[in-house]
């Protein structure tokens, strides 16, 4: 079965740091993007980066851009996302998921999701 | 970058109704559009990629459309399973991904 499984959630001080991680299981974890989506409570989705695990190659969202780290460790075909001092509005469900692909094609979708991983940040 | 706005944000119907969702791009992107939709608690579930591709598994009241700049969600005959949240996506090469605020659906 394809599937990510997110780490669990996680209740943080604001200045502390934090990574979350995602490991995929059931295909081939170094040849899709795995882009990472946040949800603030009672929001909406919000694209903010994404990663290609086979080469680390990553793009940011400008909103997010400066703001937090995505990385890949390929040997445990697991993705992570950090922050190296969170804030009160980091509070939010963070969600990873893999990047669609039809033949050889990139999509615009996602097709397989993470579980979330609720991220609580406060004093 | 490129905004997403859906319309209405609010929606409420009965079982056996026609929905159409209306999602807006401020800029053309092509066909690259997709469709999830998300329950309370439960991560997004992709209905619909690159505007109106249906994905596997999805039942077949669910469509799309459109192209360019306005795209529609449709579900031909509204199901009990279906009241939930819906949000489009659009994907830019330079810009990446966005979402729109999203369109609840809700029980009249």
């Amino acid at each position: 079965e394809v599937q990510l499984v997110q780490s669990g959630a996680e209740v943080k001080k604001p200045g502390e740091s934090l990574k979350i991680s995602c490991k995929g299981s059931g295909y081939s974890f170094t040849s899709y993007w795995i882009g990472w989506v946040r949800q603030m409570p009672g929001k909406g989705l919000e694209w903010m980066g994404i990663i290609y695990p086979g080469d680390s190659d990553t793009r940011y969202s400008p909103s997010f851009q400066g703001q937090v780290t995505i990385s890949a460790d390929k040997s445990i075909s697991t993705a992570y996302l950090q922050w190296s001092s969170l804030k009160a509005s980091d509070t939010a469900m963070y969600y990873c998921a893999r990047r669609m692909i039809v033949g050889a094609t990139w999509m615009d979708a996602f097709d397989i999701w993470g579980q979330g991983t609720m991220v609580t940040v406060s004093s | 970058d490129i905004q997403m706005t859906q319309s209405p944000s609010t929606l409420s119907a009965s079982v056996g109704d026609r929905v159409t969702i209306t999602c807006r791009a401020s800029q053309s992107i092509s066909s690259w559009l997709a469709w999830y939709q998300q329950k309370p608690g439960k991560a997004p579930k992709l209905l619909i990629y690159k505007a109106s591709s249906l994905e596997s598994g999805v039942p077949s009241r669910f469509s799309g459309s459109g192209s360019g700049t306005e795209f529609t969600l449709t579900i031909s005959s509204l199901q009990p399973d279906d009241f939930a949240t819906y949000y489009c996506q659009q994907y830019n090469s330079y810009w990446g991904w966005t979402f729109g605020q999203g369109t609840k659906v809700e029980i009249k």
